[in-house]
């Protein structure tokens, strides 16, 4: 399969937890972002890179969340102290940039649920 | 930053009737625009894109037009079929950094 990968797809935490996701993007690709979607929203933008490079974060990612990608190629989001309202379905996207499209490619998603 | 609107919310279609979706952005700066289609539990897809050197694109029953000045783009779907039902966003980037989604379009074909 050579599209963008996630683990795990699911994950049930207590409060108070932390977790930790990996998003495999396409090989090829050099730019990586992560969302966050709710239940009929669309996606909310969290976070890119560029490369290794962490480029842009949202307000929405507070000093509890933290991103890396340390070699370029596959990422982490990191939640620490989860809360209920950090429930929600976490999308990673990757993409070619300085390529001839600028089209994103999603994964399936990791679903938290904080309970 | 950019604030993209998306309306309406749900749309209901007949088989074979057409569908529009219609998105505003506000920042001027914006020049790539994707429309997505998200199936229940499954991730969004690509279905069409644009960008703002170009005023319609048109991929077999599935158009989008960008009128920039109005800082407006539309999605068309035509011969609409059951297997079109999901849920549609529409997204505002400049240069590829950051998207902005749409609150998303819940569309129902009815048979």
């Amino acid at each position: 399969d050579t599209g963008v990968s996630q683990n795990p797809r699911h994950k049930i935490t207590k409060r108070g937890q932390n977790v930790t996701f990996r998003c495999d993007p396409i090989s090829e690709h050099n730019r990586l972002y992560w969302y966050r979607q709710t239940l009929g929203q669309g996606p909310e933008f969290l976070t890119y890179f560029q490369n290794e490079a962490q480029l842009e974060k949202s307000r929405l990612l507070s000093d509890r969340f933290s991103a890396e990608r340390p070699k370029g190629s596959f990422s982490t989001l990191e939640i620490q102290r989860t809360e209920q309202g950090d429930s929600a379905m976490y999308l990673c996207a990757s993409t070619l940039v300085g390529g001839p499209a600028k089209t994103q490619y999603f994964g399936p998603g990791t679903r938290l649920l904080v309970l | 930053g950019e604030n993209v609107e998306q309306h309406p919310s749900t749309l209901s279609v007949q088989e074979g009737d057409s569908a529009v979706i219609k998105c505003t952005y506000s920042d001027s700066a914006s020049n790539y625009f994707p429309w997505y289609k998200q199936e229940l539990g499954k991730r969004p897809q690509l279905i069409i894109d644009i960008r703002s050197n170009v005023g319609e694109k048109k991929d077999q029953r599935i158009a989008v037009t960008l009128n920039k000045t109005a800082k407006h783009f539309s999605l068309h779907i035509t011969e609409t079929q059951p297997e079109d039902s999901a849920v549609y966003f529409c997204a505002a980037s400049m240069g590829g950094n950051q998207f902005y989604f749409g609150t998303g379009t819940s569309l129902t074909v009815i048979p």
